[in-house]
């Protein structure tokens, strides 16, 4: 079975920083979908950023970055600039292809003034 | 319009009660699903819809009765619920299944008493 994990429950980072969250996943399939999502204290689920597994280079959107490691399961999320609309917490999703996204257990991002 | 409009936003029945959840986007979006949130808890899927067909139950007990009455439109009929069923329900849309970006509604908190 799918798995993804996010080892960091809660982070902090000072407005204008940078700030990088973990996860990792385990899978046996060599094609798949990686996202991180957001969800602030609208509830609504936001994507931030895709990436699929079969290509190379890293997924950018804006201030928010990606580090996939395909050999190591990894694929943390960098947020540079960070502002004060960042703060929520982040979710990272996995796909093989099909209907289901697996979830992480989130990280609740504060972002201090 | 890349909305996807949930109502109610919240709701609250007795146990007794039958309430139907409306979930409903205008992107042309063929593939809709169903999440259940518990607070501090990821999403878990619950129905996926495939060009207006169920196409996946993830064994959700039978007091939760889907129904996709046109490709624009997702319903969740509740009869009989639990406390224990309290939760955020989450709609969300996605061009065609799986590997595409999924879009959420901003969730009805349903609470059961």
């Amino acid at each position: 079975a799918q798995t993804v994990t996010q080892s960091q429950p809660e982070m902090s980072v000072q407005e204008a920083e940078t700030v990088t969250l973990s996860c990792t996943y385990d899978t046996s399939e060599s094609d798949y979908y990686l996202f991180w999502y957001k969800q602030p204290p609208s509830r609504q689920m936001i994507l931030v950023i895709r990436q699929e597994a079969y290509k190379q280079q890293n997924a950018t959107e804006n201030r928010f970055s990606v580090n996939f490691q395909k050999a190591a399961k990894s694929f943390s999320l960098k947020i540079s600039d960070s502002q004060l609309g960042d703060a929520a917490m982040y979710f990272c999703a996995y796909t093989v292809g099909g209907d289901k996204l697996t979830f992480g257990t989130g990280t609740r991002l504060a972002v201090r003034p | 319009d890349t909305e996807v409009t949930q109502t109610p936003k919240h709701l609250v029945m007795g146990m007794t009660n039958k309430k139907s959840l409306k979930c409903e986007q205008h992107m042309g979006h063929r593939a809709m699903y169903w999440y259940k949130q518990k607070a501090k808890k990821p999403p878990e899927l619950m129905f996926v819809y495939s060009y207006e067909k169920l196409s996946i139950n993830e064994s959700v007990p039978s007091r939760f009765s889907p129904e996709c009455p046109n490709s624009s439109l997702l319903n969740l009929h509740l009869h009989a619920l639990q406390p224990e069923d309290s939760a955020l329900y989450l709609c969300a849309s996605s061009q065609a299944s799986g590997n595409t970006e999924a879009f959420f509604g901003q969730g009805t908190r349903l609470t059961v008493v």
